[in-house]
């Protein structure tokens, strides 16, 4: 079965840092998306991506968040200056058609520590 | 006050029993999303729903739009169906994004 797959697994870094998350969403769909889990809360939507530009984003992705698909395969989010409070579990998803039609598949996700 | 509320937070049953797992939103939505998260964190879509019912396996997944309500139901459960039921919606004036409920926590004893 076709799967979305994050790497690393997990990445820990100093405040202040820059990380890239990468992930390489199934190869037909056309719609991409980063979630993060802060630990003990609720999942939180970060960003859409389609046709090679971002569709959505939400209050949480300001301006030390980007990202891009370089090669036509990798989806990639980069975190300019981590935070402390940046540390949760990256998820990212993707889905052939976008809202109301299909279901989405979640890759194993990336986990974040910034000390 | 959340757009997604899920109840109950927690649940633990006994193997072979059945389960109910419900999911209330207050916005309009164009579709509706039971997940499942493991311990180890990966998230795995079980259905998406716009109206009725899906059944898939030993889970069955209900939406009455009118009344803003979802539920999940799993028969005969089993110890491997412990994990974390999350309930999200895509809410009508929002795109593509989920919203999602706090989750449901699920316990099986054998």
């Amino acid at each position: 079965e076709p799967e979305v797959t994050q790497t690393p697994s997990h990445q820990v870094t100093q405040m202040g840092q820059e990380v890239i998350l990468r992930c390489v969403p199934i190869s037909n769909h056309l719609y991409f998306y980063w979630y993060r889990q802060i630990l003990g809360q609720k999942v939180e939507f970060l960003v859409s991506f389609y046709n090679n530009e971002i569709s959505e984003k939400s209050e949480i992705f300001d301006d030390q968040f980007s990202v891009e698909r370089p090669d036509g395969s990798n989806f990639t989010l980069k975190i300019r200056s981590t935070k402390l409070e940046d540390s949760a579990m990256y998820f990212c998803a993707s889905n052939v058609w976008g809202s109301g039609a299909n279901v989405l598949t979640f890759g194993a996700g990336s986990r974040l520590t910034v000390l | 006050k959340n757009e997604v509320e899920q109840s109950p937070q927690n649940l633990t049953a006994q193997e072979g029993e059945f389960i109910t797992i419900n999911c209330s939103y207050s916005v309009g939505i164009s579709a509706l999303h039971w997940l499942q998260q493991h311990p180890g964190g990966g998230i795995v879509s079980l259905f998406m729903l716009s109206s009725g019912k899906k059944k898939h396996g030993r889970l069955i997944a209900t939406i009455n739009i009118q009344e803003k309500h979802s539920s999940l139901h799993i028969t005969a459960s089993h110890p491997r169906d412990s994990a974390v039921y999350i309930c999200a919606v895509e809410v009508e004036t929002s795109g593509s994004r989920l919203t999602f409920g706090e989750g449901t926590q699920l316990t099986v004893n054998p």
